[in-house]
């Protein structure tokens, strides 16, 4: 499925760098997520936007920055990371009350902390 | 807590017999089930979903049964192919959120 792209596929970086994840999608969707997947763990929901305005923060340290422009695109700002952050970051998309209201998923940025 | 379990990591099955994968929830909120399929190095694809206004929904090969009675759903393929070996992951959600909480997943492998 091409409707949500992400990039980079992957990504290794040091602790102390700065780096951006972006997402963009080309569905018309109003709502966009961020997810965490570690090894053997359920997606963990990061933050979602609706209609470009923050509408959940899961709890989600400061060194991950979203940041929404506009409906289509979708940023993850990082800095600052730790070895345990090192994890596939999936983007998601969605129209609530639309269809099947279900999200479409990107392919993921494989992230590595050195 | 984790309010979304799917109990089998892993599930093996012939070519063409069916494959049965569960899903158990905590929240009764919950009035919204989906689920998805991943294969390696791609995201989760949707597959079927089902609202806990029905108890069964069907597309070609994949039913997905809900008892809301027993907090349960499980995914139906029938028959399976080689093409089904993915992992799936079962989600639900409370309609007016946009919160969906996933299952760590089952990884089905349909044996040729």
């Amino acid at each position: 499925e091409t409707g949500v792209t992400q990039t980079p596929r992957h990504l290794v970086m040091g602790m102390t760098n700065k780096k951006s994840l972006k997402c963009e999608q080309h569905l018309g969707h109003n709502a966009m997520y961020w997810y965490k997947q570690s090894a053997k763990k359920p997606l963990e929901l990061m933050f979602v936007y609706n209609f470009k305005e923050q509408t959940e923060n899961n709890s989600v340290p400061s060194r991950f920055s979203p940041e929404c422009p506009n409906s289509s695109h979708l940023f993850l700002h990082l800095h600052t990371l730790q070895p345990e952050d090192s994890a596939l970051y999936l983007c998601a998309s969605s129209q609530p009350g639309q269809g099947d209201g279900a999200q479409h998923f990107g392919d993921g940025t494989r992230l590595s902390i050195l | 807590d984790q309010q979304v379990k799917q109990n089998s990591p892993s599930l093996s099955v012939q070519e063409g017999r069916i494959s049965i994968l569960n899903c158990d929830y905590t929240n009764s909120m919950f009035d919204y089930f989906l689920w998805y399929k991943k294969y390696p190095a791609e995201g989760p694809t949707f597959l079927i979903s089902i609202s806990s206004i029905k108890d069964k929904n069907e597309d070609g090969r994949f039913t997905v049964f809900l008892n809301k009675s027993a907090k349960h759903l499980s995914l139906h393929i029938v028959p399976s192919q080689p093409g089904d070996s993915a992992v799936y992951f079962c989600a639900a959600s409370h309609s007016g959120t946009y919160k969906y909480i996933f299952g760590t997943g089952t990884r089905l492998k349909v044996l040729a």
